[in-house]
């Protein structure tokens, strides 16, 4: 079946612009996390989607970083007024939700992201 | 500050060569140790979920062990292939942490043929 599909996959902006990265989890997921891996660092917790519970939002860096899922399938991730420091590969993953962060997570290719 | 240190941080192997590698992740409220193989150009992709002290998982020629007591877990691969390249992740969830995922850096294999 289809895995986990991010769009776009490279995305470059100047500093200052809103971007969007969007995620599609796998059909029947009810969980969905979005991190991101900037250069030298291990994956970043961003936040996490479960059900219709109220989304832990407790990764993102700044109230310029929000997310939202649709529907309780796509997720978008929304960057306003970009700085250099969100440059990163942004990855997001699904899982079916049954055990928390016990369910192993399906990762998407990612959008790498690069703001200049 | 919870932390995962994995290592080494590279490691080169000859092909048929047995090679291991360390996660060490907090021991405290330990909640699961999740192992990912992410290759370049690819999308991470998971290889073990280990919740239980003396936890042992296999997969293929690779395996992996858990001692939740003292908060390491070894990952061993059996006669590397070049196909074994990647850098190999692991990831701690303790319930003082809201059990979010707290990932390592990596280790880099790189299997010469």
């Amino acid at each position: 079946g289809a895995g986990v599909s991010q769009s776009p996959s490279n995305k470059v902006t100047e500093k200052g612009k809103d971007v969007e990265l969007r995620c599609d989890p796998i059909s029947g997921h009810t969980a969905l996390y979005w991190y991101r891996q900037s250069l030298g660092q291990g994956l970043e917790f961003l936040i996490y989607f479960q059900g219709n519970s109220a989304p832990d939002k407790s990764g993102l860096p700044s109230d310029r970083f929000s997310a939202e899922r649709t529907g309780g399938s796509v997720s978008t991730l929304t960057i306003q007024r970009t700085q250099q420091e969100d440059s990163a590969v942004y990855l997001c993953a699904s899982s079916l939700g049954l055990a928390g962060f016990k369910d192993t997570q399906y990762f998407g290719p990612g959008t790498r992201l690069t703001v200049l | 500050i919870l932390n995962v240190e994995q290592s080494p941080q590279s490691l080169h192997v000859q092909e048929g060569d047995s090679t291991n590698f360390t996660c060490s992740f907090p021991s405290s409220n330990f909640y699961a140790l999740h192992w990912y193989r992410w290759e370049t150009a690819k999308s991470p992709e998971a290889l073990f979920v280990m919740t239980l002290n003396g936890d042992e998982k296999k997969k293929g020629r690779i395996s992996a062990t858990l001692n939740t007591k003292e908060g390491y877990s070894y990952l061993y691969i059996k006669g590397s292939q070049p196909e074994d390249s990647a850098t190999y992740l692991c990831a701690s969830s303790n319930a003082g942490n809201n059990r979010k995922l707290i990932w390592g850096l990596g280790t880099s294999l790189a299997v010469n043929p």
